[in-house]
């Protein structure tokens, strides 16, 4: 069973203070792995897709990472509007698991002015 | 360009009672899904579609019943409402998920409560 595990659950900066969340994860076969941002009351919207051990994207303040076991998204001089809750999710490559992504709880990042 | 829109925003029922929440997209994706997010919980799957007439059952679909007769529209139907049920529903959409990376397009949400 394909398993997702952020951490920590909650995050709270002082802008321009840089740091990083963490998400673990268990799959038979990497796919993919997404970061998504959700805001409150919205749906989530997406980052990133990281395919393989090794890469990194970036966006802005925003540097995803990924390694076989872990993905790291890392938030450099955070502003206050970058407060959210982060969401990392992974697609298997095998069999019917094509069409479904894993999610995990998320990390509420707040980022205090 | 609208993207997917869901339709209640919010609802409230009384165990028991069905209701239809509705889905719609206008860029012609082939994949389309339904998730719940509870506190402290994931996105969790309930069901999909990867076409016109074509669904299946993701990880949790106890209880809601889906159809797809258009590519635009996917409705998920909860036929007798629990409070179990209670929940920020999820309309979600993808030119095709299971190509590599194909990333998901997500409604707004629904808030649904059930008493």
């Amino acid at each position: 069973e394909d398993q997702v595990t952020q951490s920590p659950e909650a995050l709270r900066l002082q802008e321009g203070e840089s740091s990083s969340l963490n998400c673990s994860y268990t799959v038979s076969g990497l796919r993919g792995l997404f970061w998504y941002r959700q805001d409150p009351g919205k749906g989530p919207e997406f980052l990133f897709t990281l395919y393989s051990a090794g890469e990194e994207k970036e966006k802005e303040r925003l540097k995803a990472t990924l390694t076989k076991k872990e993905s790291f998204l890392h938030i450099t001089a955070p502003k206050p509007e970058d407060s959210a809750t982060y969401l990392c999710a992974v697609q298997a490559r095998s069999g019917g698991s094509n069409y479904k992504l894993t999610f995990g709880k998320g990390t509420l990042l707040t980022v205090n002015p | 360009n609208a993207g997917v829109t869901q339709t209640p925003k919010f609802q409230v029922l009384k165990t028991g009672q069905s209701m239809t929440l509705q889905c719609a997209q206008d860029m012609n994706h082939e994949y389309m899904s339904w998730y719940r997010q509870d506190p402290g919980m994931g996105l969790r799957l309930i069901h999909y579609s990867v076409g016109a007439g074509i669904t299946d059952q993701g990880e949790v679909p106890n209880g809601y019943n889906v159809s797809r007769s258009t590519t635009e529209d996917f409705p998920l139907r909860l036929l007798s409402a629990a409070p179990s049920q209670t929940s920020v529903y999820f309309c979600a959409s993808s030119p095709r998920l299971g190509a590599l990376g194909e990333k998901l397009f997500f409604g707004s949400g629904t808030q649904l409560s059930v008493l």
